[in-house]
C-alpha cells in the first residue's frame, strides 16, 4: 500500500514568487490536512480538506490556500512568498478526518525562500 | 482552546537506559491523545494513541504511554533505548468532535548516547 506522496521534496524560491505543493493521499483516504513545520513555531495546522471541501482552517494569512480534487489529491499554494515562509510543509491523510483517525504523514516538501 | 506542553526540549540518554518524555495538555473538552516520532528528513510516524479504555497504551518499538486524566498528562516511556530511537517526539491532541485539527506540542529531541 503506497504511502502519502508529496512533491516536490525540495524547492528554492525567491521572495515575491509563488509556489504550489502537491500531496497524494493513501488510496481510500478522503481527508487531507496540511501543516507547516518551522524550528521556531513547531508544527502548525494550515487547513484540512474532505471531499473537495475545506472543513477547517488554521491561523494563516490568505496567501496560503489549498484545494482538493475529486481523486482526493490535494495542492497547497503560497503566493507572494516571504522569507518567513521557509519551512517544511507536511501533508497528512486519514480515512474521514474524524478525531480518532490516525494521520499518515508524507515526507514533506522543504521550501527555502531566498 | 487546546494546548500541549512538552517541558523538555532536549533529552540526552545513554543507550539501554530508560527514558520518559513528558507531555501535558490543556483542554476544556474531551480529547484523543497521540505520540508521533519524526526521524531526520522524514515525516511524522504514529507511535501510539489513546482513544479510550485502559490508560496504559502500548505502541511500536517498545514505547508505552500512560494517560492521567487528573494530571492531564500523557507521558511517553521506554525501559531501554537504542541508538535508533534518536529522533524528535511530538505529543498531540485532537478534540473528539474535531475534523483533523490536531494540536501538536513543541517536540522533544531525544538523543541516545552510545
Amino acid at each position: 500500500k503506497a504511502g502519502v506522496t508529496q512533491t516536490p521534496r525540495y524547492l528554492i524560491k525567491t521572495r515575491g514568487q509563488q509556489v504550489t505543493l502537491s500531496c497524494s493521499p493513501i488510496s481510500g483516504h478522503r481527508s487531507v490536512s496540511w501543516y507547516q513545520q518551522t524550528p521556531g513555531q513547531g508544527l502548525q495546522f494550515l487547513f484540512e480538506y474532505f471531499s473537495e471541501t475545506q472543513r477547517n482552517k488554521g491561523n494563516f494569512p490568505g496567501r496560503f490556500s489549498g484545494r482538493q480534487f475529486s481523486n482526493s489529491r490535494s495542492e497547497m499554494n503560497v503566493s507572494t512568498l516571504e522569507l518567513g515562509d521557509s519551512a517544511l510543509y507536511l501533508c497528512a491523510s486519514s480515512q474521514d478526518g474524524s478525531g480518532a483517525n490516525v494521520l499518515t504523514f508524507g515526507a514533506g516538501s522543504r521550501l527555502t525562500v531566498l | 482552546a487546546q494546548s500541549v506542553t512538552q517541558l523538555d526540549s532536549q533529552v540526552p540518554v545513554f543507550e539501554e537506559a530508560p527514558v520518559e518524555l513528558r507531555c501535558n495538555y490543556s483542554s476544556s473538552v474531551s480529547v484523543y491523545l497521540f505520540w508521533y516520532v519524526q526521524y531526520p528528513n522524514q515525516g511524522l510516524q504514529l507511535l501510539l494513541k489513546y482513544l479510550s479504555g485502559s490508560t496504559l497504551v502500548k505502541g511500536i518499538n517498545g514505547f508505552e504511554a500512560e494517560f492521567n486524566k487528573s494530571q492531564t498528562s500523557f507521558h511517553l516511556r521506554k525501559p531501554s533505548v537504542h541508538i535508533s530511537d534518536t529522533a524528535e517526539y511530538f505529543c498531540a491532541v485532537i478534540m473528539k468532535t474535531s475534523y483533523d485539527k490536531v494540536i501538536f506540542g513543541p517536540g522533544t529531541s531525544l538523543s541516545v548516547i552510545p
